[in-house]
């Protein structure tokens, strides 16, 4: 089956302009995570989806930063006044908590990432 | 104090070798614990996940947890050059599904 995809795959950007990036969740995942990762370092927590629960944005950098899941499907990452250190790659989970054995287990599916470069 | 520690490496074990990487987290209340895989280029993909106190083996690949530590690690044993990756530790937090992924280690391992 289709896993999660993400576009676009490279977006190059100039400095003070806005992008948004775009996550399609694998079907029926109600849990969606934007993370972002640097170059060689690990993933820094962005904003986590769960169904029609108000999202987790504790990881959001600062305001320039929003995302939105519409129908608790598709979900689209803003990116506003893009500055230099923005430029990473950007990656997407989701993951199926209904399927979760004791509420402990949580597999996310992750993206093939979308890399964000700001000049 | 980061929320989930790894030593960066590089880790460079030699073909058959056991690999041990470590992860250390400041949630005490911690639940779930994961490790991820990921190649150079590539997305990360879950390889193990534990949850109670002990060991958890799954064919080559055994993971270790110890709460009371805050610790968690990963033996891969006999390893092999396909293991050559950046490993992901990742914690799930107290009361939600919010993960928080250490910076992670990367290994290599030498034919």
């Amino acid at each position: 089956g289709a896993g999660v995809s993400q576009s676009p795959s490279n977006k190059v950007t100039e400095k003070g302009k806005d992008v948004e990036l775009r996550c399609d969740p694998i079907s029926g995942h109600t849990a969606l995570y934007w993370y972002r990762q640097s170059l060689g370092q690990g993933l820094e927590f962005l904003i986590y989806f769960q169904g029609n629960s108000a999202p987790d944005k504790s990881g959001l950098p600062s305001d320039r930063f929003s995302a939105e899941r519409t129908g608790g499907s598709v979900s689209t990452l803003t990116i506003q006044r893009t500055q230099q250190e923005d430029s990473a790659v950007y990656l997407c989970a989701s993951s199926s908590p209904g399927l979760e054995r004791n509420y402990r287990y949580n597999e996310q599916f992750f993206g093939p990432g979308t890399r964000l470069t700001v000049l | 104090q980061k929320e989930v520690e790894q030593n960066s490496g590089p880790l460079s074990v030699p073909e058959g070798a056991i690999a041990s990487l470590n992860c250390t987290y400041s949630d005490r209340g911690s639940q779930s614990f994961f490790w991820y895989r990921q190649y150079s280029g590539k997305s990360p993909e879950l390889i193990m996940f534990i949850y109670s106190n002990g060991d958890k083996e799954d064919g080559r690949f055994t993971a270790q947890l110890n709460k009371a530590s805050q610790y968690v690690s990963l033996l891969i044993r006999d390893s092999q050059p396909s293991d050559s990756a950046t490993y992901l530790c990742a914690v799930r937090n107290t009361g939600g599904f919010k993960t928080i992924f250490g910076a992670g280690t990367r290994l290599f391992v030498k034919a």
